[in-house]
């Protein structure tokens, strides 16, 4: 059963562009949501995370945006360069001992030049 | 700090064979896992330990074993290695049970070949 679902699969921006990946999920139980990056041949590292009690949270050029009523969080990438062409994996968290991370299938994002 | 470190960082293995994944943090943190990452599946978890001592089944654990064992080293072991088990595995450790604090880093993985 897939708890976090993740859209698009890949992702080919150009540079200077909005890159947008979407992720969906089902118990209303999750109460933190981060977004990882990963590069090729890393591990993933967190880029940036939101609680739902927040609509959108903004780091630098990296927007979280937050539905609660929908059930749906999206990470936006905004003057998109070609360094920011890597994996991205949205997640959910449950606020319960014992429990860990439940992962999106990934996107991978190319930013071309 | 180096953070999460694995070995081996890559690993070729024949049928029936078996090896340890080993992996340690200096975070001091409470919860390790481990993961497997295939190409379109997204990361899926083996084992985790929330804490030193306690280790429980994730969403694949069947052909593992895991080892807690200390709080900063958490051992991944493949008795007898199948090629479905080729992939790429990932340690990773977080602070807490709490849900802010439940953020994992992890660490550089470990390649396995399974022949």
């Amino acid at each position: 059963q897939q708890q976090v679902k993740q859209s698009p699969q890949s992702l080919i921006v150009q540079k200077g562009g909005i890159s947008i990946i979407n992720c969906a999920y089902e118990n209303t139980a999750f109460d933190y949501f981060p977004w990882y990056q990963q590069f090729p041949g890393k591990g993933p590292a967190l880029l940036i995370a939101i609680r739902p009690d927040v609509s959108e949270k903004k780091e630098g050029r990296f927007t979280i945006s937050f539905n609660k009523s929908a059930k749906q969080f999206s990470l936006h990438i905004m003057d998109s360069q070609p360094g920011d062409s890597a994996t991205y994996f949205c997640a959910a968290i449950f606020n319960q001992a014992g429990t860990a991370l439940i992962f999106g299938k990934g996107t991978t994002l190319s930013v071309s030049s | 700090n180096a953070g999460v470190t694995q070995t081996p960082k890559f690993q070729v293995l024949k049928t029936g064979q078996s090896m340890t994944l080993q992996c340690a943090q200096d975070m001091n943190h409470n919860s390790m896992y481990w993961y497997r990452q295939d190409p379109g599946m997204g990361l899926r978890l083996i084992y985790y330990s929330a804490s030193e001592g306690t280790t429980d089944k994730g969403e694949v654990p069947n052909g593992y074993n895991v080892s807690r064992l200390n709080k900063r080293e958490f051992s991944l072991r493949l008795e007898s290695a199948a090629p479905s088990q080729t992939s790429v595995y990932f340690c990773a450790s977080s602070e807490a049970h709490t849900s802010r604090l439940k953020t994992q880093y992890f660490g550089p993985g470990t390649r396995l070949l399974v022949l």
